[in-house]
C-alpha cells in the first residue's frame, strides 16, 4: 500500500527566509509519480509539480525547488526567499503507475499537509 | 481555458435531505475524480471515472453516496440521506490520465463546502 508522510504539521517563517517542506513516501512499485499541491487560504488545490520515479534530477522553478532522493524515499520542497503569498497548506502526493497494464492506478494518495505561515 | 467547474460552491442542508454536487471537468480530460477533505481524515479519494465509466469506488463511504458520469462533460455526486458527518469540502478533479507507466497530473476544481446540520 502506498503512503505519504509529511511530518511537519505547521511551519512559521519570517518573510525572505528559506523553508523546506519534507515529504517521505512508501510504495512497493518501481514506477510511481510524486506530486506537490498548494492549497492557499481560498481553498483551491493548485498543482505545482509532477516527478516520476526514474527522474531523480532536482527541479527548480523560480523560488521553488524540489529534491527527489529515492535512497531515502523523500521528495522535499524548498521555497527560497519566502513571501507572504506563499502562506498555504502544501500537500505531497503519490500515485503508483503499473507498467504494461494499460493504465496506472491513477489514485493520488495525499499526505496530511504542512501549513506554512510566512510572517511579514 | 476554463478549469474544473464545481457547483454549488457552498451547500447548507438539514440532516436527511438529499444533496447533489456537480462537476464539469476540463474538456478533453478522460479521467474524473471525486475527493473529500476533512480535518480529521485529510484528502480522500471517493471514486474515479475513466471515459465516463466508474473504475474504482472503494473510497465511497457507504451506500448513501453515489456518483454518476452521464457524459464526458458532467458528473454528479449524490448523498441521500445526508448526515452531519458528511460535512466536508468535496473536490472534483480531472486528468488526461496517461498510459502504461505514465500518469498525468490532476487539476482540481474550487470545491463544494457542504454543511449538514
Amino acid at each position: 500500500a502506498q503512503k505519504v508522510t509529511q511530518a511537519q504539521t505547521e511551519i512559521s517563517v519570517v518573510e525572505k527566509e528559506d523553508v523546506t517542506l519534507d515529504c517521505v513516501y512508501e510504495t512497493r512499485d518501481t514506477t510511481y509519480y510524486l506530486f506537490w499541491y498548494k492549497q492557499p487560504p481560498s481553498g483551491e488545490l493548485v498543482f505545482l509539480i509532477r516527478r516520476n520515479s526514474f527522474d531523480e534530477q532536482n527541479e527548480i522553478s523560480g523560488r521553488y525547488s524540489w529534491n527527489f532522493q529515492k535512497s531515502t524515499s523523500s521528495f522535499n520542497f524548498t521555497i527560497t526567499a519566502s513571501q507572504v503569498v506563499d502562506s498555504a497548506v502544501y500537500f505531497c502526493a503519490l500515485s503508483e503507475a503499473q507498467e504494461g497494464s494499460g493504465a496506472g492506478s491513477y489514485q493520488l494518495t495525499f499526505g496530511k499537509g504542512t501549513k506554512l505561515s510566512v510572517i511579514p | 481555458d476554463a478549469g474544473v467547474i464545481q457547483s454549488p460552491r457552498h451547500e447548507v442542508t438539514e440532516m436527511g435531505q438529499e444533496v447533489t454536487l456537480r462537476c464539469k471537468p476540463i474538456s478533453g480530460h478522460d479521467y474524473l475524480f471525486w475527493y473529500r477533505q476533512t480535518m480529521m481524515r485529510g484528502l480522500e479519494l471517493l471514486i474515479y471515472f475513466n471515459n465516463n465509466v466508474p473504475i474504482d469506488d472503494s473510497g465511497m463511504p457507504e451506500d448513501r453516496f453515489s456518483a454518476k458520469m452521464p457524459n464526458a462533460s458532467f458528473s454528479t455526486l449524490k448523498i441521500q440521506p445526508s448526515e452531519p458527518r458528511d460535512s466536508a469540502v468535496y473536490f472534483c478533479a480531472s486528468s488526461l490520465g496517461g498510459g502504461p507507466g505514465y500518469i498525468d497530473e490532476q487539476y482540481f476544481g474550487p470545491g463544494t463546502r457542504l454543511t449538514v446540520t
